[in-house]
């Protein structure tokens, strides 16, 4: 059974900061998915990381894969309040679904 | 207009009761997926299908049963809705070509 984990679930962070989450995943997958949800509306895409060592950046946001050690990372810089939402990571191994972690809720602050 | 849509996006029920939660695209995907979401358990998946004759369990289909009238159209029954049916329900498409899925705007579902 294929399980995924994130950490932290929770962070509250400063903005200006750096900071990253971790999602690690329990069977070998290629096909790694980062999403963002505010509350109440639905899961907006972030990054698609197709193979090992795949590195996306999208503004502050920056996603990396290592299928080795079945690590993925969402690393943020020079946090701003716009970014305040909850991060999910998730896990697709044969398109027959995702697996998500259960999300990092993220609060930036002044 | 979204690419995803998902009718109704509210709906307030008894338990015992019969519904359906519906599903189209516009974005010419041959598989669609439901998941339901639960505070702070993440998103799971109820039921997936490759295409029109192709459905297939997700990890918690129990409760629930689907129908995939056309490429575009997938529906999601509640044969008989119970409270922790209680959630807020996704639907999504697969693009084979970028390997990337898409989120209709969720149904927030409420059994009494």
């Amino acid at each position: 059974e294929l399980k995924v984990e994130q950490n932290p679930l929770f962070l509250s962070m400063q903005e200006g900061k750096n900071y990253t989450i971790y999602c690690n995943y329990s069977t070998t997958s290629d096909r790694l998915y980062w999403y963002r949800q505010d509350p109440g509306k639905s899961l907006e895409s972030l990054f698609v990381l197709l193979s090992n060592g795949a590195v996306k950046q999208e503004g502050r946001l920056m996603a990396s894969l290592d299928t080795k050690a079945r690590l993925s990372t969402l690393h943020i810089t020079a946090a701003v309040h716009d970014l305040s939402a909850t991060y999910f990571c998730a896990v697709d191994m044969y398109a027959d679904g995702l697996t998500f972690g259960k999300g990092t809720h993220l609060i930036i602050q002044p | 207009d979204a690419d995803v849509t998902q009718t109704p996006r509210n709906r307030i029920t008894k338990t015992g009761k019969r519904i359906m939660l519906e599903c189209s695209q516009t974005k010419g995907h041959d598989r669609m997926y439901w998941y339901r979401q639960d505070p702070g358990l993440g998103l799971r998946l109820i039921y997936y299908s490759f295409d029109v004759k192709d459905i297939n369990k997700g990890e918690i289909s129990d409760g629930y049963s689907v129908s995939r009238q056309a490429q575009a159209k997938f529906s999601l029954s509640l044969e008989s809705a119970i409270p922790n049916q209680t959630a807020l329900y996704f639907c999504a498409t697969h693009a084979v070509d970028t390997n990337e899925q898409f989120f209709g705007p969720g149904t927030r579902l409420t059994v009494l």
